[in-house]
């Protein structure tokens, strides 16, 4: 079975620093999509990044950026330049097809909760 | 465009009491998901419904959980003679189908206390 593992429950970091949060998978599929969200305290899931697992590019988005080892099974999430507003939990994502053709289903980590420090 | 939408915010019930707790997908998506967040935990998967197909009700919890999704848009989960341990944020989330879109677009959540 998929299992989506998020080893750090909570971390800190300086405003304007850069900090990694880790996030490892086990799957037997080829194909897949992973995803980090970003849930704030006001509650609302937001999609951070995803990368496709067929691509060897590492996905990027303004300060935000992963390290995706696809041989580990391994999917971190770089913040550059923290911001405040990046306090939030973040949860890794992996996407698997369902058994009816064309489903899919997601497996969530259990979330690392980050706090900017101003 | 307006996002997912789910009502009520917040929702306190007594012991016993059924609720019903609805989500309004965003417009054309055709997959829709229910999940359980428990307090400082993960989202534990709750049903999801594809289009016309059969839904997917292998998360649900126990028999007391229910949910269907009208004319392929809005969805109500129904949790009859709620427990205690229901309380949880409920979260429901659309994706636009089987031609694309792999990313999962989130409601706010109804947040659900059982007294």
């Amino acid at each position: 079975a998929q299992t989506v593992t998020q080893s750090q429950p909570e971390m800190s970091v300086q405003e304007a620093e850069t900090v990694t949060l880790s996030c490892t998978y086990d799957t037997s599929e080829n194909n897949y999509y992973l995803f980090w969200y970003k849930q704030p305290p006001s509650r609302q899931m937001i999609l951070v990044i995803r990368q496709e697992a067929y691509k060897q590019q590492n996905a990027t988005e303004n300060r935000f950026s992963v390290n995706f080892q696809k041989a580990a099974k391994s999917f971190s999430l770089k913040i550059s330049d923290s911001q405040l507003g990046d306090t939030a939990m973040y949860f890794c994502a992996f996407m698997k097809r369902g058994t009816t053709s064309g489903t899919y289903k997601y497996i969530f980590g259990t979330g690392t909760r980050l706090k900017v420090l101003a | 465009g307006a996002g997912v939408s789910q009502s009520p915010s917040n929702k306190v019930t007594e012991k016993g009491k059924d609720v019903e707790l609805r989500c309004d997908p965003i417009s054309g998506h055709t997959a829709l998901y229910w999940y359980r967040q428990s307090l400082g935990q993960g989202l534990e998967f709750l049903i999801y419904f594809q289009g016309n197909s059969a839904p997917d009700k292998s998360g649900l919890p126990s028999d007391r959980f229910s949910a269907e999704r009208t004319g392929g848009s809005v969805s109500t989960l129904t949790i009859q003679r709620t427990q205690q341990e229901d309380s949880a944020v409920y979260l429901c989330a659309s994706r636009p189908g089987l031609a694309g879109g792999e990313t999962q677009y989130f409601g706010p959540g109804t947040r659900l206390l059982v007294l």
